[in-house]
């Protein structure tokens, strides 16, 4: 079993929908949360960057992590076409960088 | 000017080659770390380097080399590439901090025939 797990999809909704991806984990350990947006061709960007439980906004993403369940998800409000991307969770144990990440979720978001 | 330029973009090989990667930053970043990514296994980090003087195996080293030439600088080697290393391979780098973002560049796709 891998230690992120997450439905790479793909998932594909009309423009204006509101978007959940979620990514499991089975490390009690893991402290940081992150979200990564990877376009066609592109290497992953940082999206949303969280630490420990709790929600953040920015925008119209919303990262929420729940630490007891070990479930984080990203929320996506009006989507838009150019949300159109795979979409990666990672995370880590500590501060040295080395993140683990999940398999990623391609998105399509049609006009 | 990309931040983070891997090089080359694209290519094609033969088992038992050796085959270089390299990967160059202008952010002045201290920390690099080389990833592969596989159809439905995510990206998974292959080796990170903190500074100069500093190598580290990530999750999956077997069968790679690294070497750090310059803070800039920080190169892949395939010693003797075999087809199941065929893989998008994507360089990063980071500030030193807690978890500070790490700025990809856009990948080189390396096919082992």
């Amino acid at each position: 079993q891998k230690e992120v797990e997450q439905d790479p999809g793909p998932l594909s909704v009309p423009e204006g929908a509101i978007v959940s991806l979620n990514c499991t984990y089975s490390n009690s350990a893991f402290q940081y949360f992150m979200w990564y947006r990877q376009y066609s061709r592109k290497g992953p960007e940082l999206l949303m960057y969280t630490y420990s439980s709790g929600n953040k906004e920015d925008g119209r993403f919303t990262a929420q992590v729940d630490k007891s369940s070990k479930y984080i998800s990203l929320f996506i409000r009006d989507s838009q076409p150019s949300d159109s991307a795979t979409y990666l969770c990672a995370m880590s144990v500590d501060n040295t960088g080395k993140l683990i990440f999940g398999q990623g979720t391609t998105l399509q978001v049609k006009p | 000017d990309a931040d983070v330029t891997q090089t080359p973009r694209n290519r094609i090989t033969k088992t038992g080659k050796r085959i270089m990667l390299e990967c160059s930053q202008t952010k002045g970043h201290d920390r690099m770390y080389w990833y592969r990514q596989d159809p439905g296994l995510g990206l998974r980090l292959i080796y990170y380097s903190f500074d100069v003087k500093d190598i580290n195996k990530g999750e999956i080293s077997d069968g790679y080399s690294v070497s750090r030439q310059a803070q800039a600088k920080f190169s892949l080697s395939l010693e003797s590439a075999i087809p199941n290393q065929t893989a998008l391979y994507f360089c990063a780098t980071s500030i030193q901090g807690s978890n500070q973002p790490q700025h990809f560049g856009d990948g080189t796709r390396l096919s082992i025939l």
